[in-house]
């Protein structure tokens, strides 16, 4: 089974500058994704960004990237430049790559960021 | 949220009650999501169908849980006899089939008093 760890209940940015929110995960498996959620208040869930573990390079997607150590399993997140519109609650996941048709991600308990002016 | 439709949004029943939570996927969508997510909790998955066959229940959490998708289009969550642990927002999802990510619809929030 996966497990997926995040630390951090709650993080604290300002307006413009950078935030790391951190995420662990445990797996077996050699081949797998991981992810980042974006739930607003709306209680959306939004694909932030997504890395496969086969991949050396760390996925970027404007002002998100992400630290990947496979040999640590460490999945950070790293926001640049905050803005009010980051405030949110931020999930970890992962899945495994088994037959690449099942999608039973696992997720981790949230960090709820706020950014503040 | 992305293609996937929910109804009720909102849902607020008695304990002992009935109830039925529908997804609608754009269509010619293979795979369907229920996930479950608590207050103050990440969403965990309860189960999931490739057109009209359920592949994996194993996250519902009792007998009282079920669902279904008949004709590989829409489908419902349907809770029995629901009690108050029951609340949560209930989710749908479909899957990018290569990357297996999932795009969320906007969920339906229980509520059992």
């Amino acid at each position: 089974a996966q497990t997926v760890t995040q630390s951090q209940p709650e993080m604290s940015v300002q307006e413009a500058e950078t935030v790391t929110l951190s995420c662990t995960y445990d797996t077996s498996e050699s081949d797998y994704y991981l992810f980042w959620y974006k739930q607003p208040p709306s209680r959306q869930m939004i694909l932030v960004i997504r890395q496969e573990a086969y991949k050396q390079q760390n996925a970027t997607e404007n002002r998100f990237s992400v630290n990947f150590q496979k040999a640590a399993k460490s999945f950070s997140l790293k926001i640049s430049d905050s803005q009010l519109g980051d405030a949110a609650m931020y999930f970890c996941a992962s899945r495994r790559d088994n037959t690449g048709t099942a999608s039973k991600l696992t997720f981790g308990t949230g960090t709820r960021l706020q950014v503040t002016l | 949220g992305a293609g996937v439709s929910q109804s009720p949004r909102y849902k607020v029943t008695k304990r002992g009650q009935d109830v039925a939570l529908r997804c609608d996927p754009i269509s010619g969508h293979v795979s369907l999501y229920w996930y479950r997510q608590a207050l103050g909790q990440g969403p965990e998955f309860l189960t999931y169908f490739n057109y009209e066959a359920q592949q994996d229940k194993s996250g519902l959490p009792n007998d009282r849980f079920s669902a279904e998708r008949p004709e590989g289009s829409i489908s419902t969550l349907t809770i029995q006899r629901t009690e108050q642990r029951d609340s949560a927002m209930y989710r749908c999802a479909i899957a990018r089939l290569n990357t297996g990510e999932l795009f969320f619809g906007e969920g339906s929030r229980l509520t059992v008093l």
